[in-house]
């Protein structure tokens, strides 16, 4: 069965830091793989995606992510950290090849600091 | 991408009452999706509803406790029926948007007492 698994509850960085937030999967079809953020009291927003091709992803705010199918990782960074990346981050991957049936991980709650 | 409103944002409700939510699309759609999240817990799929079919359920989720109506393209509502406590969660709507992209409206917060 697909699964998700996000490394680290909480992640903490200090501003200007790389930020790096963990997720492995478990896929019995080639996977389609998403990033979201989800700011308080807001709903989710897509950060990037992966479905074919190039695998390593730009998305917005400048994360990306690479998709690493020897080590079933898909893991999200982003070079230097700003107080307003501060969220819960979600990583899911796609049940089917349509992007229908999402499976979400549990979530990395990201702190950044001054 | 598609901007989707929620209705109610919040809400506080007793148990043994139903609260229905609503969901809006500035586009038409057709795929919409009903998650629920519970306190410090992950997304789950609770439903797909396509319109002018009846919507599909995931396993642990029943037409009874959670009726969904899919009247037209750009709208949808979810109900929660006879709460309880365990119901207290945050419901979100999303739609899909070619090619493979959900997009997720902002939430309703229930509370049950």
């Amino acid at each position: 069965a697909q699964s998700v698994t996000q490394l680290g509850s909480h992640v903490s960085v200090s501003e200007g830091a790389l930020v790096l937030l963990r997720c492995n999967y478990s896929s019995s079809v080639p996977p389609y793989l998403f990033w979201y953020v989800q700011y308080p009291n807001q709903g989710l927003q897509l950060l990037l995606k992966y479905t074919t091709g190039a695998t390593l992803v730009k998305g917005i705010n400048g994360f990306e992510a690479e998709f690493k199918k020897s080590e079933t990782s898909f893991h999200l960074t982003k070079p230097s950290a700003h107080m307003s990346d501060a969220a819960e981050y979600f990583c899911a991957v796609s049940l089917n090849q349509a992007g229908t049936a999402l499976i979400f991980g549990k979530g990395t709650t990201l702190s950044v600091s001054s | 991408s598609a901007v989707i409103s929620q209705k109610p944002s919040r809400d506080i409700c007793q148990r043994g009452t139903s609260l229905t939510i609503q969901c809006q699309v500035d586009s038409q759609v057709t795929m919409m999706f009903w998650y629920r999240q519970q306190p410090g817990q992950s997304l789950t799929l609770i439903a797909t509803a396509n319109q002018g079919s009846e919507a599909t359920y995931e396993s642990g989720f029943v037409i009874d406790k959670f009726p969904i109506s899919r009247p037209n393209l750009t709208f949808s509502t979810l109900t929660v029926s006879n709460m309880s406590p365990e119901d207290s969660s945050i419901y979100l709507c999303s739609v899909l948007e070619p090619p493979y992209e959900q997009y997720f409206g902002p939430g309703t917060r229930l509370t049950v007492t």
